[in-house]
């Protein structure tokens, strides 16, 4: 298994570009989430889904867009980059059961200009 | 939601016993306490969850009183590279919906 798989890497955009950052996961989990972690902070929770077609807001969703049309994949499109999005953006799914065992990804780091 | 409180850093030596309590005052009766690790530019990573008493596995312990007020989170004879971050969270595990990460606390062990 591949896990969770996040791209790209990374990525620089200029303020007011749009851009979708890709997550998948190949272990048929139910729940998964978008969550940002700025320098030396926690993280914060963007946009989760509890499966395909059902999403829901966390604690910093404005300026982001989510969608869940298949089990797999769970994009989240930035509409209008600003420079106070810069942060690494962090992927994570989890099982129907057992949500709290969260499978992270490997992060994107999105710098704005 | 349940509300923890973590110290926002600890240090330590290697080989010595690190103890990293966290408050959930307003804990409710199905929640789970759990533990995660980050270490610097990777995502968080699972490392223990439970309801009461004592949990071990292979990378740490959790200790929960009866009140369940608070857990501690203990990792034995620690070594550089347990040098990471450390997060608590609280939250019925099985139908949580949005699970939130505090600050965390930073570990830092020195030689």
């Amino acid at each position: 298994n591949a896990g969770v798989t996040q791209t790209p890497k990374f990525q620089v955009l200029k303020t007011g570009q749009s851009m979708t950052l890709q997550c998948a996961q190949d272990m048929n989990h139910e729940y998964m989430s978008w969550y940002r972690q700025d320098p030396g902070m926690g993280l914060r929770l963007i946009h989760y889904s509890v499966g395909a077609g059902i999403t829901d807001q966390g604690e910093v969703p404005n300026g982001y867009n989510v969608s869940r049309s298949t089990t797999e994949d769970f994009p989240l499109r930035l509409l209008s980059a600003a420079p106070s999005q810069t942060s690494v953006y962090f992927c994570a799914s989890s099982d129907e059961g057992q949500r709290y065992e969260q499978y992270f990804g490997p992060g994107t780091r999105l710098t704005v200009t | 939601l349940a509300k923890t409180t973590q110290p926002i850093s600890m240090d330590s030596y290697e080989g010595q016993e690190v103890n990293i309590t966290c408050s959930h005052n307003n804990i409710a009766t199905n929640d789970y306490i759990t533990w995660y690790q980050q270490f610097p530019s990777q995502g968080p990573r699972f490392i223990i969850q439970g309801y009461k008493t004592k949990v071990t596995n292979e990378v740490a312990s959790l200790f929960i009183p009866a009140d369940r007020k608070s857990s501690t989170l203990s990792l034995p004879r620690v070594s550089l590279s347990d040098t990471a971050v450390y997060y608590c969270l609280v939250g019925f595990y099985s139908s949580a919906s949005k699970i939130i990460f505090g600050s965390g606390t930073r570990l830092s062990i020195r030689p």
